[in-house]
Protein backbone atom coordinates (compact mmCIF):
# COMPACT_ATOMS: atom_id res chain seq x y z
CA UNK A 1 0.00 0.00 0.00
CA UNK A 2 1.64 3.43 -1.07
CA UNK A 3 1.90 5.66 1.96
CA UNK A 4 0.06 8.84 0.07
CA UNK A 5 -3.17 7.84 -1.61
CA UNK A 6 -4.91 9.99 -4.15
CA UNK A 7 -8.54 9.31 -5.28
CA UNK A 8 -9.83 9.27 -7.97
CA UNK A 9 -7.06 8.91 -10.35
CA UNK A 10 -8.64 10.69 -13.35
CA UNK A 11 -11.86 13.11 -13.31
CA UNK A 12 -13.57 14.63 -16.12
CA UNK A 13 -16.26 17.41 -15.11
CA UNK A 14 -17.87 20.31 -16.88
CA UNK A 15 -16.96 23.50 -16.51
CA UNK A 16 -18.46 25.13 -13.25
CA UNK A 17 -18.56 21.71 -11.48
CA UNK A 18 -17.56 21.78 -8.23
CA UNK A 19 -14.40 19.34 -7.80
CA UNK A 20 -13.22 17.25 -4.67
CA UNK A 21 -9.72 15.36 -4.93
CA UNK A 22 -8.97 13.23 -2.18
CA UNK A 23 -5.97 12.48 -0.14
CA UNK A 24 -4.77 9.78 2.41
CA UNK A 25 -1.71 9.49 3.74
CA UNK A 26 -0.39 6.87 6.27
CA UNK A 27 2.63 8.62 6.91
CA UNK A 28 3.17 11.37 10.22
CA UNK A 29 3.21 14.66 8.81
CA UNK A 30 4.55 18.19 9.52
CA UNK A 31 2.67 19.40 6.79
CA UNK A 32 0.90 18.34 3.68
CA UNK A 33 1.02 19.79 0.21
CA UNK A 34 -0.71 20.39 -3.02
CA UNK A 35 1.04 21.11 -5.51
CA UNK A 36 -0.52 21.47 -9.97
CA UNK A 37 1.49 20.17 -12.64
CA UNK A 38 0.10 21.52 -15.55
CA UNK A 39 0.01 20.03 -18.75
CA UNK A 40 3.06 21.89 -19.84
CA UNK A 41 4.68 19.78 -16.96
CA UNK A 42 5.36 23.08 -14.66
CA UNK A 43 5.13 22.40 -11.27
CA UNK A 44 3.08 24.87 -9.13
CA UNK A 45 2.41 24.87 -5.43
CA UNK A 46 -1.25 25.67 -4.47
CA UNK A 47 -1.09 25.25 -0.63
CA UNK A 48 1.01 24.15 2.22
CA UNK A 49 -1.07 23.03 5.46
CA UNK A 50 -1.12 21.40 8.84
CA UNK A 51 -4.38 22.06 10.40
CA UNK A 52 -7.74 23.40 9.52
CA UNK A 53 -8.36 24.99 6.25
CA UNK A 54 -7.23 27.40 3.78
CA UNK A 55 -8.93 29.11 0.79
CA UNK A 56 -7.08 30.75 -2.43
CA UNK A 57 -9.64 32.46 -4.81
CA UNK A 58 -11.45 29.42 -5.60
CA UNK A 59 -9.39 26.61 -4.37
CA UNK A 60 -9.60 25.24 -0.99
CA UNK A 61 -8.06 22.98 1.07
CA UNK A 62 -8.97 20.90 4.47
CA UNK A 63 -6.72 18.69 6.26
CA UNK A 64 -8.15 15.85 9.09
CA UNK A 65 -5.17 15.17 11.03
CA UNK A 66 -6.79 12.24 13.33
CA UNK A 67 -8.06 10.75 10.17
CA UNK A 68 -5.20 11.61 7.92
CA UNK A 69 -6.76 12.83 5.18
CA UNK A 70 -6.79 15.94 3.32
CA UNK A 71 -9.15 17.25 0.14
CA UNK A 72 -8.86 19.73 -2.57
CA UNK A 73 -11.95 21.20 -3.95
CA UNK A 74 -12.48 23.71 -6.86
CA UNK A 75 -15.54 25.82 -6.89
CA UNK A 76 -17.18 26.63 -10.29
CA UNK A 77 -14.51 24.86 -12.16
CA UNK A 78 -12.75 26.24 -15.48
CA UNK A 79 -10.88 24.05 -18.60
CA UNK A 80 -7.76 25.97 -17.24
CA UNK A 81 -8.41 23.95 -13.92
CA UNK A 82 -7.28 21.11 -16.17
CA UNK A 83 -3.87 19.73 -14.52
CA UNK A 84 -2.45 16.57 -12.88
CA UNK A 85 -2.85 17.60 -8.91
CA UNK A 86 -0.01 16.15 -6.60
CA UNK A 87 -0.86 15.44 -2.73
CA UNK A 88 2.36 15.01 -0.69
CA UNK A 89 3.23 13.91 2.97
CA UNK A 90 6.11 16.23 4.32
CA UNK A 91 7.66 14.44 7.15
CA UNK A 92 10.22 17.43 8.36
CA UNK A 93 11.69 17.24 4.60
CA UNK A 94 11.04 13.26 3.98
CA UNK A 95 8.14 14.25 1.35
CA UNK A 96 6.14 11.27 -0.17
CA UNK A 97 3.86 11.75 -2.69
CA UNK A 98 0.51 10.67 -4.24
CA UNK A 99 0.50 9.38 -7.78
CA UNK A 100 -1.64 12.71 -8.80
CA UNK A 101 -5.18 13.19 -10.00
CA UNK A 102 -5.99 14.49 -13.21
CA UNK A 103 -8.91 16.58 -13.98
CA UNK A 104 -9.76 17.61 -17.35
CA UNK A 105 -12.51 20.16 -17.23
CA UNK A 106 -14.63 20.53 -19.87
CA UNK A 107 -16.20 23.89 -21.79
CA UNK B 1 12.96 37.77 -9.01
CA UNK B 2 13.37 35.18 -11.72
CA UNK B 3 11.60 32.02 -9.96
CA UNK B 4 14.17 28.94 -9.80
CA UNK B 5 16.43 28.18 -12.72
CA UNK B 6 17.04 25.59 -14.12
CA UNK B 7 19.40 24.32 -17.06
CA UNK B 8 19.50 22.72 -19.28
CA UNK B 9 15.66 22.19 -20.40
CA UNK B 10 16.64 19.38 -22.04
CA UNK B 11 19.35 16.97 -22.30
CA UNK B 12 19.87 14.24 -24.84
CA UNK B 13 22.75 11.58 -24.36
CA UNK B 14 23.85 8.53 -24.71
CA UNK B 15 24.34 5.68 -22.07
CA UNK B 16 27.53 5.77 -20.27
CA UNK B 17 27.86 9.89 -20.39
CA UNK B 18 28.19 12.19 -17.35
CA UNK B 19 25.12 14.22 -17.24
CA UNK B 20 25.03 17.54 -14.99
CA UNK B 21 21.89 19.32 -14.25
CA UNK B 22 22.04 23.07 -12.67
CA UNK B 23 19.68 24.56 -10.64
CA UNK B 24 20.11 28.21 -9.30
CA UNK B 25 17.02 29.06 -6.07
CA UNK B 26 15.29 31.88 -5.65
CA UNK B 27 17.27 34.32 -3.71
CA UNK B 28 17.58 34.44 0.24
CA UNK B 29 15.85 30.48 0.27
CA UNK B 30 17.78 28.99 2.56
CA UNK B 31 16.53 24.81 1.56
CA UNK B 32 16.98 23.14 -2.36
CA UNK B 33 15.47 20.15 -3.03
CA UNK B 34 16.13 17.99 -6.41
CA UNK B 35 13.44 15.88 -6.95
CA UNK B 36 12.80 13.13 -9.69
CA UNK B 37 9.59 12.75 -11.96
CA UNK B 38 9.18 9.51 -13.96
CA UNK B 39 6.01 7.62 -15.23
CA UNK B 40 6.30 4.96 -13.10
CA UNK B 41 7.30 6.01 -9.80
CA UNK B 42 6.39 9.62 -10.04
CA UNK B 43 8.24 12.12 -7.91
CA UNK B 44 10.55 11.56 -5.69
CA UNK B 45 12.82 13.64 -3.65
CA UNK B 46 16.60 12.78 -4.20
CA UNK B 47 18.38 14.83 -1.80
CA UNK B 48 17.80 18.10 0.03
CA UNK B 49 20.59 20.69 1.21
CA UNK B 50 20.26 23.62 4.12
CA UNK B 51 21.94 26.40 3.78
CA UNK B 52 24.31 24.98 1.09
CA UNK B 53 25.06 21.44 3.26
CA UNK B 54 23.14 18.13 1.99
CA UNK B 55 20.87 17.43 4.84
CA UNK B 56 19.51 13.71 3.37
CA UNK B 57 20.61 12.00 0.22
CA UNK B 58 18.66 8.63 0.78
CA UNK B 59 17.01 9.05 -1.95
CA UNK B 60 19.53 9.05 -3.80
CA UNK B 61 19.10 6.31 -6.21
CA UNK B 62 22.37 4.85 -6.11
CA UNK B 63 26.56 6.12 -6.31
CA UNK B 64 26.20 7.11 -9.92
CA UNK B 65 24.03 10.06 -8.83
CA UNK B 66 26.39 13.22 -6.34
CA UNK B 67 24.85 16.38 -5.99
CA UNK B 68 26.58 19.42 -4.39
CA UNK B 69 25.94 22.58 -3.38
CA UNK B 70 28.70 24.69 -3.27
CA UNK B 71 27.19 27.98 -2.64
CA UNK B 72 23.58 29.91 -1.87
CA UNK B 73 22.56 30.44 -5.44
CA UNK B 74 23.89 27.30 -7.30
CA UNK B 75 23.33 23.18 -6.88
CA UNK B 76 24.22 20.23 -9.15
CA UNK B 77 23.03 17.11 -9.72
CA UNK B 78 25.26 14.84 -11.51
CA UNK B 79 25.07 11.54 -13.12
CA UNK B 80 28.09 9.39 -13.83
CA UNK B 81 27.71 7.00 -15.64
CA UNK B 82 24.14 7.54 -16.86
CA UNK B 83 21.77 4.65 -17.80
CA UNK B 84 18.49 5.04 -20.24
CA UNK B 85 16.43 4.19 -16.12
CA UNK B 86 17.68 7.66 -15.42
CA UNK B 87 15.61 9.30 -18.40
CA UNK B 88 13.14 11.33 -16.34
CA UNK B 89 12.64 14.95 -15.34
CA UNK B 90 14.28 16.55 -12.93
CA UNK B 91 12.90 19.19 -10.56
CA UNK B 92 15.04 21.75 -8.26
CA UNK B 93 13.06 23.62 -5.59
CA UNK B 94 13.53 26.15 -3.61
CA UNK B 95 12.07 27.33 0.00
CA UNK B 96 12.89 29.69 3.22
CA UNK B 97 10.88 27.64 5.85
CA UNK B 98 11.48 24.07 4.77
CA UNK B 99 9.03 22.14 6.31
CA UNK B 100 6.94 24.79 7.01
CA UNK B 101 7.37 26.81 3.75
CA UNK B 102 6.41 26.83 0.34
CA UNK B 103 8.29 24.94 -2.42
CA UNK B 104 9.06 27.02 -5.16
CA UNK B 105 9.57 24.69 -8.40
CA UNK B 106 11.83 25.05 -11.43
CA UNK B 107 10.81 24.15 -15.18
CA UNK B 108 12.73 21.26 -14.64
CA UNK B 109 15.25 19.36 -16.84
CA UNK B 110 13.84 16.97 -19.37
CA UNK B 111 16.89 14.42 -19.70
CA UNK B 112 17.22 11.36 -21.89
CA UNK B 113 19.49 8.39 -21.93
CA UNK B 114 19.73 6.66 -25.44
Amino acid sequence: KNEVEQSPQNLTAQEGEFITINCSYSVGISALHWLQQHPGGGIVSLFMLSSGKKKHGRLIATINIQEKHSSLHITASHPRDSAVYICAANNNNDMRFGAGTRLTVKP
Amino acid sequence: DAGVIQSPRHEVTEMGQEVTLRCKPISGHDYLFWYRQTMMRGLELLIYFNNNVPIDDSGMPEDRFSAKMPNASFSTLKIQPSEPRDSAVYFCASSRLASRGTQYFGPGTRLLVL
